[in-house]
């Protein structure tokens, strides 16, 4: 079965600088990936969708990556705020596969 | 719109007894599901559902039983609760979307603990 792979530790960084979240994933080929948010207590709320024919998609500060020869996408988030701290979760299409997620902490 | 809301936030059990969570959404979504979260393991399907009186099984189904009477409402089930079962349990729904995709709109959770 598929299996899906996030940065396993937290990532704590300096404010506005840029994180990079990395999503890992094998046994498939999603025909799109997405990237959601979650803050504490709260479900994860839908942030961006790339295709498997897109390299790159962006929004506003965050920016996505698709490579589908690593089987592995990428999620940066530049100028970072102390209000971009939160857990961030890739999910595979139908699959219906979310990774276990990486939580962000950005320091003022 | 409220979106999707759950019912109850919290519950605490005692092994053995049963209960029902319920889902309502009103975004007129096709597609509900039930996820649970638990730490370090991130989402896991329980059970969706792709239109009213249709449910199918998830990754980890043992233990739950679903039903989707109304379009607006998915009820998870509980028969007979297990430590194992404690967990914050998700519900989402979503519409298939262009060219196939499906972006889900969870609700807040519910925080089951069984003892």
């Amino acid at each position: 079965s598929q299996k899906i792979e996030q940065n396993s530790e937290a990532l704590n960084i300096q404010e506005g600088k840029t994180a990079t979240l990395t999503c890992n994933y094998t046994n498939y080929s999603p025909a799109y990936l997405q990237w959601y948010r979650q803050d504490p207590g709260r479900g994860p709320v839908f942030l961006l969708l790339i295709r498997e024919n897109e390299k790159e998609k962006r929004k506003e500060r965050l920016k996505v990556t698709f490579d589908t020869t690593l089987k592995q996408s990428l999620f940066h988030i530049t100028a970072s705020q102390p209000a971009d701290s939160a857990t961030y979760l890739c999910a595979l299409d139908y699959k219906l596969s979310f990774g276990a997620g990486t939580t962000v902490t950005v320091r003022a | 719109n409220a979106g999707v809301t759950q019912t109850p936030k919290f519950r605490v059990l005692k092994t053995g007894q049963s209960m029902t969570l319920l889902c309502a959404q009103d975004m007129n979504h096709e597609y509900m599901y039930w996820y649970r979260q638990d730490p370090g393991m991130g989402l896991r399907l329980i059970h969706y559902s792709v239109g009213e009186g249709t449910t199918a099984k998830g990754e980890v189904p043992d233990g739950y039983n679903v039903s989707r009477l109304k379009k607006q409402n998915f009820l998870l089930g509980l028969e007979s609760a297990a430590p194992s079962q404690t967990s914050v349990y998700f519900c989402a729904s979503s519409s298939p979307g262009l060219a196939g995709t499906d972006t889900q709109y969870f609700g807040p959770g519910t925080r089951l603990t069984v003892l």
